[in-house]
């Protein structure tokens, strides 16, 4: 079984459409994220929530909004696309109960998004 | 605030080579260090991790020690294969200073030749 499954895998879509991405953890933990993977492979935090609680939300444009509606689903959702969106974007997920800082977090395969 | 830096790629060796890549890291509190790695089309896989000074992590040959006073964590394999080539990202994660996410270097590419 998938521990962190997103779809599509793949996204090919015109400037100014609206998509969304989801995401799905059969781990049962409390906490996910949403990264974004450049061009040049460079990994950048956007979202986490916990327990359905947003705790990290990093400088993203509001085009860009997630929506949790249980612990094991986080998905994406991007108003108005623009080029500059084209990138792989991944969620993760991790159990965060302690807070300790090595928990690990289990990442999908990854959503390619290419905008035309 | 935090960051990483990582050497950069692509890192081109031939079977049997002796692996580093380098990374070093600026923290302001306590935090945990990783290896992620990569492998061309797929999500990122925890290598090893180390979550306190002097922790050596290890894991499929590959080893990694954080040093503190040289914030330190270098990735190190003794002889690589060809099914070691992907991109290996060093991270560190500070909970109580940056909340739960992951910071990232910028990528090392490893292509292994036979």
């Amino acid at each position: 079984d998938t521990a962190v499954s997103q779809t599509p895998k793949y996204l090919v879509t015109q400037m100014g459409n609206d998509k969304s991405i989801k995401c799905e953890q059969n781990l049962g933990h409390d906490t996910m994220y949403w990264y974004k993977q450049d061009s040049k492979k460079f990994l950048k935090i956007m979202f986490s929530y916990n327990n359905k609680e947003l705790i990290i939300n990093e400088t993203v444009p509001n085009r860009f909004s997630p929506k949790s509606p249980d612990k094991a689903h986080l998905n994406l959702h991007i108003n108005s696309l623009e080029l500059g969106d084209s990138a792989v974007y991944f969620c993760a997920s991790s159990q965060e109960r302690d807070g300790s800082s090595y928990n690990e977090q289990f990442f999908g395969p990854g959503t390619r998004l290419t905008v035309l | 605030g935090n960051s990483v830096t990582q050497m950069e790629g692509p890192v081109t060796l031939s079977e049997e080579a002796f692996l580093t890549i380098n990374c070093t890291y600026t923290a302001t509190g306590y935090p945990s260090l990783f290896w992620y790695v990569q492998y061309p089309g797929e999500g990122l896989q925890l290598l090893l991790k180390a979550t306190k000074a002097d922790d050596k992590g290890s894991n499929k040959g590959f080893e990694a020690t954080y040093r503190k006073e040289t914030t330190s964590f270098h990735l190190e394999k003794g002889s690589v294969q060809v099914s070691d080539s992907a991109v290996y990202f060093c991270a560190l994660r500070d909970f109580y200073n940056q909340g739960g996410k992951l910071i990232f270097g910028q990528g090392t590419e490893l292509s292994v030749k036979p």
